[in-house]
């Protein structure tokens, strides 16, 4: 069984600009998330959809970062402008339910971002 | 609201030797508690979870982990670790009536000299 796909693994670019990431969870998982995780950090949830539709993006910095997951399975993160502190991993994961029961989430191996 | 504390950043430890990775957590409601560990450039793997029942847990690659609710700890240990246990660890905490949303700790990484 194929695991989560991102990419690209790597992306720098200068403040102010705008970047996207893109997520392919495992076949048939209901749930996806997105995660930042700044160096010498543990993850932080920035959004969790469910098929189509979000569950949580209380932690979103909406004023710069939009995610969107049409037809339910692949997911993009966008930031736009980007700024320093925006430096980090984005991490993607899925699990397969998506009630608030316990379901495992598998993570991909995640986009290393450099705002220079 | 949920949060985690890991008490040591970095675990520098020899090839065969035990090893305690700690972790504290913070509730007001029911937890579920978890460790990751994270390769470099790879995403995290759940090495083990409580959710219920006994509280010392087995995980993966010989670890386990002991849930103590009075001290709100639960300590990730290996009685004898191997130069490939080299990694970044993480303890995270989520909700038992919202388990889809983990709060992770810090990490700690573990660095095995031969």
């Amino acid at each position: 069984e194929a695991g989560v796909a991102q990419s690209p693994r790597y992306k720098i670019i200068e403040k102010r600009q705008s970047v996207a990431f893109w997520c392919n969870p495992i076949s048939g998982h209901a749930t996806l998330y997105w995660y930042q995780q700044i160096l010498g950090q543990g993850p932080k949830l920035l959004i969790q959809f469910q098929n189509n539709g979000v569950v949580d993006d209380s932690q979103l910095p909406k004023d710069r970062f939009s995610a969107e997951r049409l037809k339910g399975v692949d997911s993009t993160l966008k930031i736009q402008p980007a700024k320093l502190e925006d430096s980090a991993v984005y991490l993607c994961a899925s699990s397969l339910r998506g009630d608030r029961s316990y379901n495992e989430q598998f993570f991909g191996p995640g986009t290393r971002l450099t705002v220079l | 609201a949920q949060s985690v504390t890991q008490l040591d950043s970095q675990v520098p430890v020899f090839e065969e030797a035990p090893v305690e990775l700690r972790c504290n957590y913070s509730s007001s409601v029911s937890v579920y508690l978890f460790w990751y560990v994270q390769y470099p450039n790879q995403g995290l793997q759940l090495l083990l979870k409580y959710l219920s029942g006994s509280t010392l847990v087995k995980g993966i690659n010989g670890f386990e982990a002991e849930f103590n609710k009075s001290q709100t700890s639960f300590h990730l240990r290996k009685p004898s670790v191997h130069i490939s246990d080299t990694a970044e660890y993480f303890c995270a905490v989520s909700a038992v009536t919202n388990a889809g949303k983990s709060t992770f700790g810090d990490g700690t990484t573990l660095t095995v000299k031969p």
